[in-house]
């Protein structure tokens, strides 16, 4: 069964830095792109960065350029997101999803983890 | 940058089809997926590439695609059913683009 298990979550003052992690079980880690997805209390699903299998292709939505960085590591089965110079419209359930195939082209998560909430407040 | 543009609520009497849509320029030329998320839940994907349903998703959601609008159909809609449908395509700019979400009540 796969399993995806978000932590590092937590209250951070504007211009803070936090680092969430997804443990990932059930599935041969590395043979699939991973993505960050994130929810604002209230609103949609916003897409925040993926990575391929191989950890050697990364993408970032506008919004958090320069200052998220997503990175893997495989033998450890485990993602993460660094999130640098936080701002308060950062503030949102942060998922990770598996995506379907590598390499990321297509978008499609069909398994997601339950999130770790991130609030970012003075 | 694309846009997808779904309704904010939508309501289904228990028992009845309810039919969610999405809109976007030509969307029909794109693969549409939807993802139900329960309060508090994660997300789920529901429907993939317009019509597929992963295992385990029962037969009463569908799924269709063309010009301007995709639409997901649920039929004999259950209490179970409640919650957010959100669809999202690819878009070779901006990636992955996610619709504002729907919320199904079942009345």
């Amino acid at each position: 069964e796969v399993q995806l298990v978000e932590s590092g979550g937590g209250l951070v003052q504007p211009g803070g830095s936090l680092r969430l992690s997804c443990a990932a079980s059930g599935f041969t880690f590395s043979s699939y792109a991973m993505t960050w997805v994130r929810q604002a209390p209230g609103k949609g699903l916003e897409w925040v960065s993926s990575v391929n299998g191989g950890g050697s292709r990364t993408y970032y939505a506008d919004s958090v350029k320069g200052r998220f960085t997503i990175s893997r590591d495989n033998p450890e089965n485990t993602l993460y997101l660094q999130m640098n110079s936080l701002r308060i419209e950062d503030t949102a359930v942060y998922y990770c999803a598996r995506d379907e195939d590598f390499d990321f082209w297509s978008g499609l998560s069909d398994h997601w983890g339950q999130g770790t909430l991130v609030t970012v407040s003075p | 940058s694309y846009e997808l543009t779904q309704p904010l609520s939508v309501s289904v009497a228990l028992g009845q089809t309810a039919t969610i849509t999405c809109g976007g320029d030509n969307i029909g030329s794109r693969p549409v997926h939807w993802y139900h998320q329960k309060p508090g839940q994660a997300p789920v994907l529901v429907i993939y590439r317009n019509t597929n349903r992963p295992s385990g998703i029962p037969e009463r959601l569908s799924g269709s695609n063309s010009g301007n609008t995709a639409t997901l159909t649920i039929s004999s809609a259950q209490v179970g059913d409640e919650g957010d449908y959100s669809c999202q395509v690819w878009d070779s700019t901006t990636h992955v683009v996610f619709g504002g979400g729907t919320k199904l009540t079942v009345l």
